[in-house]
């Protein structure tokens, strides 16, 4: 049981550069979400799923897209990387709502 | 809309110090409160959580966070601190069910020998 994995663990982009990053977990999990971490602002949602298909913004969806064709995988897409989208990115998934999200051990994205 | 604040940025402990980290949150109704912690490098690992009945509730690695509504806080203590409780802890408040959690903005716990 390998919990919550992400691919790759770090990165470095240039502007104007796509990637996808990854993100499965082997749970059987509804619930999965993805957060940035950036110095003095904790965690904010980027986009989140309830369940295969169903995706929706969070708090700072702009320059990003998700899809969830399967239940255990909720890949992250960055259109056309930005050094503002410099951070560390984590997924999360729970079975039930938000209450007890298990976490990815994070990618670090440097986009120059 | 649902707030969380965490005070101290960095809090500094001695070794088998006892430890609290401050948190306050806003919400209207009976919130679900949440400590997490981050280890250098690691994602976020769950503590312990708060959704109702005895307002003292009991964590993993020793930790105990106390619900004071009166004073909308829910501050995690520890009697004695390890070496390896150096990370960074954040609080969460939610409302349950298909709300989304809120996170603060962390507080990183330094252990000197």
């Amino acid at each position: 049981n390998a919990g919550v994995t992400q691919t790759p663990k770090f990165q470095v982009l240039k502007t104007g550069q796509s990637m996808t990053l990854q993100c499965a977990q082997d749970m059987n999990h509804e619930y999965m979400s993805w957060y940035r971490q950036d110095p003095g602002m904790g965690l904010r949602l980027i986009h989140y799923s309830v369940g295969a298909g169903i995706t929706d913004q969070g708090e700072v969806p702009n320059g990003y897209n998700v899809s969830r064709s399967t239940t255990e995988d909720f890949p992250l897409r960055l259109l056309s990387a930005a050094p503002s989208q410099t951070s560390v990115y984590f997924c999360a998934s729970s079975s039930q709502g938000w209450e007890t999200q298990y976490f990815g051990p994070g990618t670090r994205l440097l986009v120059l | 809309a649902q707030s969380v604040t965490q005070p101290d940025i960095h809090i500094t402990v001695s070794e088998g110090a006892s430890l609290e980290l401050r948190c306050n949150y806003s919400y209207g109704a009976t919130p679900y409160l949440f400590w997490y912690v981050q280890s250098p490098g690691q994602g976020l690992q769950l503590l312990l959580k708060y959704f109702s009945g005895d307002t003292l509730v009991q964590g993993i690695k020793g930790f105990e966070a106390e619900f004071k509504r009166s004073q909308s806080s829910f501050n995690l203590r520890k009697p004695s601190v390890h070496w390896s409780d150096a990370a960074e802890y954040f609080c969460a408040v939610g409302a349950g069910g298909n709300e989304k959690l809120t996170f603060g903005t962390g507080t990183r716990l330094t252990i000197i020998p």
